[in-house]
């Protein structure tokens, strides 16, 4: 079974540019979840969907969003794009949302903001 | 103060002993918890993940939960130096902490 496949790997964007990053799920999972990671920050939460609906949100600005189409593949836009906003961005799939679901990662998109 | 805390090390063990990773979390609501294992410029996999109080062993690996101290830890047995890399523990799924590197020398 394939994994979770994100596009692009690597990104390079200026300072107020907006960007789109995709997550293909495992197939058959319907849960997508994004997260930032930083040094200094550590993983964190963006947000989650389920069936084309958001669940959970982490607390992070408007300036980040999300959505999910009907065949469970996922996309994250960030606008005005700020330097701290460098970071990987990772998204994980799961069967369901469940609390005990496993969550399996993709390799992540690196995002450079110059 | 952040709801998962972990050391972030790095924590040096030789070859063959035993690893010893803590994570305190501080939701007492919290009833899932989850071992990752990220490799430098990998991204994170699923060591284990532990629900009830208590021991739970698989391999090398074994995870222990004391919520009445809200505390988790994961022991590696005879630790490799393939094992090398930075440990994350993470609450109700989306909660992680930083991070603890661990260094296994050979």
């Amino acid at each position: 079974k394939a994994g979770v496949t994100q596009t692009p790997r690597y990104l390079i964007k200026t300072r107020g540019q907006q960007v789109t990053l995709s997550c293909s799920p495992i197939s058959g999972h319907r849960s997508v979840s994004w997260y930032q990671q930083t040094p200094g920050q550590g993983l964190q939460f963006l947000f989650e969907y389920f069936s084309e609906t958001q669940r959970n949100k982490g607390n992070f600005p408007g300036r980040f969003s999300g959505r999910q189409f009907s065949n469970s593949r996922s996309e994250m836009n960030v606008s005005t794009l700020e330097l701290g906003d460098s970071a990987l961005y990772l998204c994980a799939s799961s069967s369901t949302p469940g609390a005990q679901e496993t969550q399996y990662f993709g390799p992540g998109t690196r995002l450079l903001v110059l | 103060q952040k709801e998962v805390e972990q050391n972030s090390g790095p924590l040096s063990v030789p070859e063959g002993a035993i690893a010893s990773l803590n994570c305190t979390y501080s939701d007492r609501g919290s009833q899932s918890f989850f071992w990752y294992r990220q490799y430098s410029g990998k991204s994170p996999e699923l060591i284990m993940f532990i629900y009830s109080n208590g021991d739970k062993e698989d391999g090398r690996f074994t995870a222990q939960l004391n919520k009445a101290s809200q505390y988790v830890s994961l022991l590696i047995r005879d630790s490799q130096p393939s094992d090398s890399a930075t440990y994350l523990c993470a609450s109700r799924r989306y909660i992680f902490g930083t991070g603890t590197r661990l260094k296994v020398l050979a």
